[in-house]
């Protein structure tokens, strides 16, 4: 079955403490993107990758980080996370341009107290 | 700059009577136009999407939505609301002349009431 898979869902840390977001697709796609979704804003594009070791910033890329060693793989890092980064965080994948349909995971609900 | 609005943030139908989502985008490029929708605890998922050609567009579920130019709009409808139309709904755009970017609206809540 074709699918983007996110893990955790549900992820409550404390300011400071390192987590990383996993993020898999099995559909052979080129782009990837990471969104953040908070109330009355939509989506927001964290950051975004075209292919294998390509990434770019997206619209809201302070305080996150990502990798694409792999083109199935595009994990989100938090480094050193913050309060203002509780979220639900989405990731998602496509065919190369990007921008037709995309395919999203179920979602990460993340707390930082 | 490129936004989308989506002039509702909430709705409420009754069972079997229409339901209208209303999006306007501000943009000076045609855009090509997608409806997301959002169950509970679930990712997003395409439900329409116009690009070029005819400005009435058909999606899954019974929904439908109209692009008109002049109006610089692209709202969703469908004749009768059933209970499992119960969710989030996403306006997004795509802007050619902003590298192919998705913008993506506030979102409109819909609660189908029985």
């Amino acid at each position: 079955e074709a699918q983007v898979t996110q893990n955790p869902r549900y992820l409550i840390t404390v300011t400071g403490k390192k987590l990383t977001v996993t993020c898999s697709q099995n559909m052979n796609h080129e782009y990837m993107s990471w969104y953040r979704q908070d109330p009355g804003l939509g989506l927001r594009q964290i950051y975004y990758s075209m292919n294998v070791e390509v990434t770019d910033k997206g619209d809201v890329p302070e305080g996150y980080k990502v990798s694409r060693k792999e083109k199935r793989n595009f994990p989100l890092i938090l480094e050193s996370p913050s309060p203002n980064q509780t979220s639900l965080y989405f990731c998602a994948s496509s065919t190369p341009t990007g921008t037709e349909k995309l395919f999203f995971g179920s979602g990460t609900q993340l707390s930082v107290l | 700059a490129q936004s989308v609005t989506q002039l509702d943030s909430h709705v409420s139908v009754s069972e079997g009577t229409p339901v209208l989502l209303r999006c306007n985008y501000s943009s000076s490029y045609s855009p090509s136009l997608f409806w997301y929708v959002q169950h509970p605890n679930k990712g997003l998922q395409l439900l329409l999407k116009y690009t070029t050609g005819a400005t009435l567009v058909k999606g899954i579920n019974g929904f439908e939505a109209e692009f008109k130019k002049s109006e610089t709009s692209f709202h969703l409808t469908k004749p009768s609301a059933h209970m499992s139309d119960a969710a989030e709904y996403f306006c997004v755009v795509r802007f050619k002349a902003a590298g192919n970017k998705l913008t993506f609206g506030g979102g409109t809540r819909v609660l189908v009431k029985p």
